[in-house]
């Protein structure tokens, strides 16, 4: 079945720092792909969107682009700030349902 | 206004007792969710109805019961609750998988003792 690899965690960086997290995703056909970010005690937010190939989504100063011929969706940003802290999950849509990668948990420092 | 609203924020019980978490979205959105997210993060689908239908049943044990009175509600029912039942709970609602994304409520911290 389709399934969706983050890379592993906790990364920390320091104020300003650019930011990567990769994603990359197994499907059998195109679905729709999605960044979610979980605040310490908190549900999961939207952050961003694409829904095809060499879509670029972007928000609060994210962005990431469906690359279908590298099965990829990385985060990036190119300077964080302490409030980034958080969990971040990448996700795809399936038969009505989100399939989520294991999270990847940031920390900012000042 | 809560978009996805869930209670009890958190919940302490025993082994054994039965236990409902209760889940609104004032969205109008069709579509309800809940999932499970593990002490590791990882959050896995446990059901999903559709206008009060059930859609989505992943492999969970049948202790779990979820109930659906109308579109804008979705409560989890789960009988003689064990240990491994611990975890957060998240209630999500959506329009539209593919476009419009999911809202989730802020979640239901279980503790099993």
């Amino acid at each position: 079945g389709n399934s969706v690899t983050q890379m592993e965690g906790p990364v920390t960086l320091s104020e300003e720092a650019f930011l990567t997290i990769n994603c990359t995703y197994t499907a059998t056909g195109y679905p729709s792909l999605f960044w979610y970010v979980q605040y310490p005690g908190e549900g999961l937010q939207l952050l961003l969107k694409a829904t095809k190939a060499d879509d670029k989504g972007s928000n609060k100063g994210f962005e990431a682009t469906y690359r279908k011929e590298t099965t990829s969706f990385h985060l990036e940003k190119g300077s964080v700030q302490v409030s980034d802290s958080a969990v971040y999950f990448c996700a795809l849509s399936e038969g009505g349902k989100l399939i989520f990668g294991q999270g990847t948990e940031l920390s900012v420092k000042p | 206004d809560t978009a996805v609203s869930q209670t009890p924020k958190y919940l302490v019980t025993q082994m054994g007792n039965d236990k409902s978490i209760k889940c609104e979205q004032n969205l109008g959105h069709d579509t309800m969710y809940w999932y499970k997210q593990d002490s590791k993060k990882f959050l896995k689908i446990m059901f999903s109805y559709n206008n009060k239908e059930l859609i989505i049943n992943e492999t969970v044990p049948n202790r779990f019961s979820p109930k659906s009175p109308d579109k804008a509600h979705l409560n989890l029912h789960i009988n003689s609750l064990e240990l491994g039942d611990s975890a957060v709970y998240f209630c999500a609602s959506s329009q539209d998988d593919r476009t419009g994304g999911f809202t989730f409520g802020s979640g239901t911290r279980l503790t099993v003792v």
